[in-house]
């Protein structure tokens, strides 16, 4: 069971946007910043969003991130088959959980 | 380029030890946070631990599942971090990678090291 709640699969067709939860509490993403991490099959995980909103070099604007209160989004626009992969969360946890949580993680089909 | 390397891997005995190793390159390892994180088959990813640079006093902190069996140490002059693993138990069967804290939360990461643990 992890601390941070995902849904376990999602999906879209190519072209379009989609949107991956996920859910904490104050001691977690309600009180740290979120980040987002893409692990393609077989692959070691990427970061793909850091604080929250922020993309590095070489992230596709594709990609954005948001955070309200005690959950965070990654939203996915123009969808594309190479996204195909799982999704992760990960967060600061100031409780006993800590120092840091993930997501179960969200796998992504592309239709 | 980055590059985090890891190795020492490998199958060992339920109560055993095995001793992970992680090579850095392309960037100023000693100014670096360094985690490990765990994957098991088909499960999803879990903080094994980290250690702080020399400034932060190489401070430590592990995961609840792992604390009092797991130590991470490092080699400034190396380049290298370290995961000592004991008193092994099946439930910590998974790839371990090894990455680095340096200009954001887990900015690279190496290939990943499969370790068993099974008798």
């Amino acid at each position: 069971q992890s601390v941070l709640t995902q849904p376990p699969s999602a999906s879209g067709t190519p072209g379009q946007r989609v949107s991956l939860s996920c859910s904490g509490s104050s001691s977690n993403i309600g009180s740290n910043y979120v980040y987002w991490y893409q692990q393609l099959p077989g692959t070691a995980p990427k970061l793909l969003i850091y604080r929250n909103n922020q993309r590095p070099s070489g992230v596709p604007d594709r990609f954005s991130g948001s955070k309200s209160g005690t959950s965070a989004s990654l939203a996915i626009s123009g969808l594309r088959s190479e996204d195909e992969a799982d999704y992760y969360c990960v967060a600061k946890d100031d409780s006993l959980s800590g120092p840091w949580v993930f997501g179960g993680g969200t796998k992504l089909t592309v239709l | 380029e980055v590059q985090l390397v890891e190795s020492g891997g490998g199958l060992v005995q339920p109560g055993g030890s095995l001793k992970l190793s992680c090579v850095a390159s392309g960037f100023t390892f000693s100014a670096s946070s360094m985690h490990w994180v765990r994957q098991a088959s088909g499960k999803g990813l879990e903080w094994v631990g980290r250690i702080r640079s020399k400034p932060n006093g190489y401070a430590t902190a592990y995961g609840a599942s792992v604390k009092g069996r797991f130590t991470i140490s490092r080699d400034d002059s190396k380049n290298t971090a370290y995961l000592q693993m004991n008193s092994l138990k099946t439930e910590d069967t998974a790839v371990y990678y090894c990455t680095s804290d340096y200009s954001v939360l887990f900015d690279y990461w190496g290939q990943g090291n499969l370790v068993t643990v099974s008798s």
